[in-house]
């Protein structure tokens, strides 16, 4: 069965420091990934997805990036953290078969920029 | 663009009341439309999807949705509610020429004893 793993959990990060989140897929190869950001009281954005390999699409104009190295492995990252960049991250997978595949979604990881 | 609109960010029923989460879409080519649920820390859960078959769609936990192409409707329901329903509900929308899927705001579930 596939499973999806987030690390880390939580994180509590000063403004202007760094930021990588890591997410990986086991059970599956060539999956669509997906992170999304959830802030406080309001609902999913996408944040970027992959089709592929060193394939990443932006939604959304920001100060973080995103990669993909491996297949299963998606890296959501930032230089200099914002304020604003404080929230629940969500990394999903799909497969690639159709369109109406589910998107399945990782525990997630609460960061905190103070 | 596709979107989806979650009418109500708070619901409030008693336990064993009938639970109704509205969801409108938009979208200009035939959509799938999901329910997700999401547990206070935890990532999302699929409840159900509707992907062109059947218009009533059945889930888990005992939900259920009915699409309806002439009100653009995809509302969530369940007969009697429990507590452990309590949680976050998400819709969202997606089609067969999109990579990505659009998700409302989110309705806050709450389950009164």
């Amino acid at each position: 069965s596939q499973t999806i793993h987030q690390w880390p959990a939580t994180l509590v990060q000063p403004v202007g420091s760094p930021l990588s989140l890591e997410c990986t897929v086991e059970g599956t190869s060539n999956p669509n990934l997906y992170w999304y950001r959830q802030a406080a009281g309001r609902g999913l954005q996408l944040l970027f997805y992959s089709v592929g390999i060193g394939q990443i699409s932006s939604e959304v104009p920001q100060n973080l990036s995103a990669s993909r190295p491996q297949d299963r492995q998606f890296i959501l990252s930032s230089k200099k953290l914002l304020l604003s960049d404080s929230g629940f991250y969500l990394c999903a997978w799909s497969g690639t078969s159709h369109r109406s595949d589910t998107q399945y979604f990782g525990p997630g990881t609460r960061l905190t920029v103070l | 663009a596709q979107s989806v609109t979650q009418l109500g960010s708070h619901v409030s029923v008693s336990e064993g009341a009938l639970v109704l989460l509205r969801c409108n879409y938009s979208s200009s080519v035939p959509p799938y439309l999901f329910w997700y649920v999401q547990y206070p820390n935890q990532g999302l859960q699929l409840l159900l999807k509707y992907t062109s078959a059947a218009t009533l769609v059945k889930g888990i936990n005992g939900f259920e949705a009915e699409f309806k192409k002439s009100e653009t409707s995809f509302h969530l329901t369940k007969p009697s509610a429990h507590m452990s329903d309590a949680a976050e509900y998400f819709c969202a929308v997606t089609s067969y020429n999109n990579n990505d899927m659009r998700f409302g705001a989110g309705t806050r579930l709450t389950v009164k004893p």
